[in-house]
């Protein structure tokens, strides 16, 4: 079974904290996406990734900075954690290519920041 | 650039009765369109997508898809809702290379 894993599904941080969010894809996919999903609001992309090394800002990307340095692993980081970056966190993985290709989710990491 | 908007931010169907979830979007070429679904506490499920051919696509779980081009529209319809269908549910627009815009979500609540 395809999987997309996330490191934590609830996070308590204060402000001022650096943060790390994990993402995991088993499916040898090349595209890697961080969403952020706040209520009334959708999903909204922060960052996303197409290749190892390599990254694109979505339409939220301040406050944030991504990595990757292998295939199947994508980090969303928050530099200097704020409360207005409460929010539920999504990371997703496509196949490379046309955007037709489905984006597999994972659970999400639901973020506090105090 | 592309939109979508779910007009709908609440919908409440009574079990056994048929649904549909209002979809527009917004793109200037062939759009490619998406419906997930979140359930409580979960990720998002595809249910189906549409990029050509047939307007009306079947999806899993009983859920089917329209696409109307002259009214921008995707709507998603079910004939017979159950108990277990009441979650969150987003329509998409797939944008350039890999990228979709996601609308903000229709909520189904689903009364006995």
């Amino acid at each position: 079974d395809v999987k997309v894993t996330q490191s934590s599904r609830y996070l308590v941080k204060r402000t001022g904290e650096k943060v790390f969010l994990e993402c995991v894809q088993d499916m040898d996919h090349e595209n890697m996406f961080w969403y952020r999903q706040d209520p009334g609001l959708g999903l909204r992309l922060i960052y996303f990734s197409y290749d190892v090394k390599m990254k694109e800002k979505g339409d939220i990307p301040e406050g944030y900075s991504v990595s990757r340095e292998k295939k199947e692993r994508f980090s969303l980081i928050l530099e200097s954690a704020s409360t207005n970056q409460t929010s539920m966190y999504l990371c997703a993985s496509s196949l490379q290519g046309s955007s037709y290709n489905e984006q597999f989710f994972g659970p999400g990491t639901r973020l506090t920041v105090l | 650039a592309q939109s979508v908007t779910q007009p709908d931010i609440h919908i409440t169907v009574s079990e056994g009765a048929s649904l549909e979830l209002r979809c527009n979007y917004s793109y200037g070429a062939t759009p490619y369109l998406f419906w997930y679904v979140q359930s409580p506490g979960q990720g998002l499920q595809l249910l189906l997508k549409y990029f050509s051919g047939d307007t009306l696509v079947q999806g899993i779980k009983g859920f089917e898809a329209e696409f109307k081009r002259s009214q921008s529209s995707f709507n998603l319809r079910k004939p017979s809702v159950h108990w277990s269908d009441a979650a969150e549910y987003f329509c998409a627009v797939g944008a350039g290379y890999s990228t979709l815009t996601f609308g903000k979500g229709t909520m189904l609540l689903v009364s006995p």
